[in-house]
């Protein structure tokens, strides 16, 4: 069975630093998302994405936090400058968008920043 | 977006059935109910989606009312790796809309 897919598992950074995670979205899926779940709280809305473009992003992506599909596979979250609070897990999801579908999750990434 | 409300937690033994619960008194007519497990450190996982009447999977079954105001998620015989939150979405038309969590319903399965 096709799945989303995550690197790294795990990171830890210090504060200030930049961080990229990266995600392999299943092969023939259309929208892509990231999700993030600070420990102890509810899964949450970043971004959406379609098209090469974001459709929709929530309040809690600022400007420190952008989005790229560099080719055919890959789709990464970069923070720019990490704080204390970005500490969470990181969940990449993806939709096929063509039929009525449901997003797949990715097994996220664990984001420490000291 | 509709709101959904369901137990925040429950607690079963293996080898019963346990049904969850969940309201979404204001669900519009393009929404689809979607449920996801969820264990820790890990990513959500889909169980079951539906419309309405029942729908059955190898996993579950998903019980929706005529009015659509509520679902049940019925998981049968569970076992204790069915230990997990539970959460119950309402999903608009195809889903490339965002999903909204609510806080699920954390489910403790004992011997």
């Amino acid at each position: 069975e096709p799945e989303v897919t995550q690197t790294p598992s795990h990171q830890v950074t210090q504060m200030g630093q930049e961080v990229i995670l990266r995600c392999v979205p299943i092969s023939n899926h259309l929208y892509f998302y990231w999700y993030r779940q600070i420990l102890g709280q509810k899964v949450e809305f970043l971004v959406s994405f379609y098209n090469n473009e974001i459709s929709e992003k929530s309040e809690i992506f600022d400007d420190q936090f952008s989005v790229e599909r560099p080719d055919g596979s890959n789709f990464t979250l970069k923070i720019r400058s990490t704080k204390l609070e970005d500490s969470a897990m990181y969940f990449c999801a993806s939709l096929n968008g063509t039929s009525k579908e449901t997003q797949y999750f990715g097994p996220g990434t664990r984001l420490l920043v000291l | 977006l509709a709101k959904t409300t369901q137990p925040i937690s429950m607690d079963s033994y293996e080898g019963q059935e346990v049904n969850i619960t969940c309201s979404h008194n204001n669900i519009a007519t393009n929404d689809y109910i979607t449920w996801y497990q969820q264990f820790p450190s890990q990513g959500p996982r889909f169980i079951i989606q539906g419309y309405k009447t029942k729908v059955t999977n190898e996993v579950a079954s998903l019980f929706i009312p005529a009015d659509r105001k509520s679902s049940t998620l019925s998981l049968p015989r569970v076992s204790l790796s069915d230990t997990a939150v539970y959460y119950c979405l309402v999903v608009w038309n195809t889903g490339f809309q965002k999903l909204v969590f609510g806080t699920g319903t954390r489910l403790l399965v004992s011997p």
